[in-house]
C-alpha cells in the first residue's frame, strides 16, 4: 500500500496525559498537513511541512500541541496535558510538489479522551 | 460567517438519482476546488479536482464552479448506494496548500 498511513489508528487517553500520532505520507510527497476533525464537522487546518520545515501553523494549534517532521519524512504530533476538548479525527495529508495541490489523507488517529 | 458554507443535510435519494451538492464561499482569492468523499470513521478521499470556472466531468461525476457567483457544485448521475457518505468540498488557501473545508454534506442512496 502506498497511501498515507498513520498510527495509531485508535487512542484513548486520560486528562492529562501526553499522546503522540505519527505519519507516514505517500513517499515522493514533500508537502504534509494535519488537520483535525470533530463530529460533524470538516477537518481543521492545523499545520504544514514542507521537507523539514513547519512554514504554518493554526490558531488552533496551543502551546500544547508540537508537530515534527525531523527528516522530511514521517512526521509526528504530540499533545500534551490532554483535555477532553481535544477529543477528535487527527488527520494526515500529503501532496507533492510544482503547482499540484491534490492531498491525499491517511485514515486519521482517532483520539478520546476520558 | 465561515469562508466556506455547505448544507450538512442528511440528502436521502432512491437508487439512481441524479444527486446536487453544493458550496459557497466567500474569499474570491481561493483558486482551486476539491471535493472529498468520507466514509464513515475514515479518511477524507479525493473525488475532483479543479482550478478553473466550467465543468470537469469524471465518469459518474461532475464538478462545477462559477468564480463571479463563489459557488461550487459537485452532481452524482445514477447514484448507488456504495456513494452513500460525506461529501465535503474544500478550497485552497494561501501558497501553503491548506484546505479549507465546508461542513460536509452527508448523503444517503436508498436501494
Amino acid at each position: 500500500d502506498t497511501g498515507v498511513s498513520q498510527d495509531p489508528r485508535h487512542k484513548i487517553t486520560k486528562r492529562g496525559q501526553n499522546v503522540t500520532f505519527r505519519c507516514d505520507p505517500i513517499s515522493e510527497h514533500n508537502r504534509l498537513y494535519w488537520y483535525r476533525q470533530t463530529l460533524g464537522q470538516g477537518p481543521e487546518f492545523l499545520t504544514y511541512f514542507q521537507n523539514e520545515a513547519q512554514l504554518e501553523k493554526s490558531r488552533l494549534l496551543s502551546d500544547r500541541f508540537s508537530a515534527e517532521r525531523p527528516k522530511g519524512s514521517f512526521s509526528t504530533l504530540e499533545i500534551q496535558r490532554t483535555e477532553q476538548g481535544d477529543s477528535a479525527m487527527y488527520l494526515c495529508a500529503s501532496s507533492g510538489d510544482g503547482l499540484s495541490y491534490e492531498q491525499y489523507f491517511g485514515p486519521g488517529t482517532r483520539l478520546t479522551v476520558t | 460567517q465561515k469562508e466556506v458554507e455547505q448544507d450538512p443535510g442528511p440528502l436521502s435519494v432512491p437508487e439512481g438519482a441524479i444527486v446536487s451538492l453544493n458550496c459557497t464561499y466567500s474569499n474570491s482569492a481561493f483558486q482551486y476546488f476539491m471535493w472529498y468523499r468520507q466514509y464513515s470513521r475514515k479518511g477524507p478521499e479525493l473525488l475532483m479536482y479543479t482550478y478553473s470556472s466550467g465543468n470537469k466531468e469524471d465518469g459518474r461525476f461532475t464538478a462545477q464552479v462559477d468564480k463571479s457567483s463563489k459557488y461550487i457544485s459537485l452532481f452524482i448521475r445514477d447514484s448507488q448506494p456504495s456513494d452513500s457518505a460525506t461529501y465535503l468540498c474544500a478550497m485552497i488557501s494561501g501558497n501553503t496548500g491548506k484546505l479549507i473545508f465546508g461542513q460536509g454534506t452527508t448523503l444517503q442512496v436508498k436501494p
